[in-house]
């Protein structure tokens, strides 16, 4: 099983840029998390999704966008990227609150550098 | 916000050695994940904790919920160079959307 695939794994921007981080899942979880994680640190929470068409702010959401069309994607988008956007991005899901015991599902990070 | 405070945040010791890790909380959690973290990788689960006062076994790594089912501790016997890398906890609840809150982590370096 592929679990969850981001894209693209590395990136650099240029002040003032904007892309699309992708995320996708193959085992039908609800919930999916966007997390930024800074050197050393442990996770800040973006933005989440509980179901296809569903979306909410976290912890640090300013500078970012997300959206949910489907169960298995979950794309962030960052609209004109900022020096202090530099992080490494994890995808998560999880099954929902009814189902697992509340672990977390990661992808293998994209790491961003705006310059 | 709901924090969770782990310490220490860096360890550096010789392999052979015990070491314990911390984490702690104001707020009750639905469970509690451990996760280890490698360079260049997303985090890995190594066990969740549900029952207040549970304490779990992974080989050399003792893993223990708090009697309140806020705070946690995870002990490993005789490091080894592998155990090298970054533990994270992180509460869970089966409210609020399901949203788990991170330690800022504690980076072991085990030395030969």
């Amino acid at each position: 099983n592929a679990g969850v695939t981001q894209t693209p794994k590395f990136r650099i921007l240029k002040i003032g840029q904007s892309m699309t981080l992708q995320c996708t899942q193959d085992m039908n979880h609800n919930y999916m998390y966007w997390y930024r994680q800074d050197p050393g640190m442990g996770l800040k929470l973006i933005y989440y999704s509980v179901g296809a068409g569903i979306t909410d702010k976290g912890e640090v959401p300013n500078g970012y966008n997300v959206s949910r069309s489907t169960t298995e994607d979950f794309p962030l988008r960052l609209e004109l990227a900022a020096p202090s956007q530099t992080s490494v991005y994890f995808c998560a899901s999880r099954p929902g609150l009814a189902g697992g015991s509340g672990e977390l599902f990661f992808g293998e990070g994209s790491r961003l550098t705006v310059l | 916000t709901q924090l969770l405070e782990q310490s220490p945040q860096f360890l550096s010791i010789q392999e052979g050695e015990n070491l314990t890790v911390y984490c702690n909380s104001s707020s009750v959690f639905s469970s509690l994940q451990w996760y280890r973290q490698e360079p260049g990788e997303g985090p890995v689960l190594l066990v969740t904790v549900v029952t207040g006062g549970e304490v779990k076994k992974l080989k050399r790594l003792t893993f223990q919920f708090g009697d309140a089912r806020k705070d946690s501790s995870l002990h490993i016997t005789a490091a080894q160079p592998g155990d090298t890398g970054l533990y994270l906890c992180a509460g869970a609840r089966n409210t609020n959307a399901g949203k788990s809150t991170f330690g800022d982590g504690t980076t072991l370096t085990v030395k030969p």
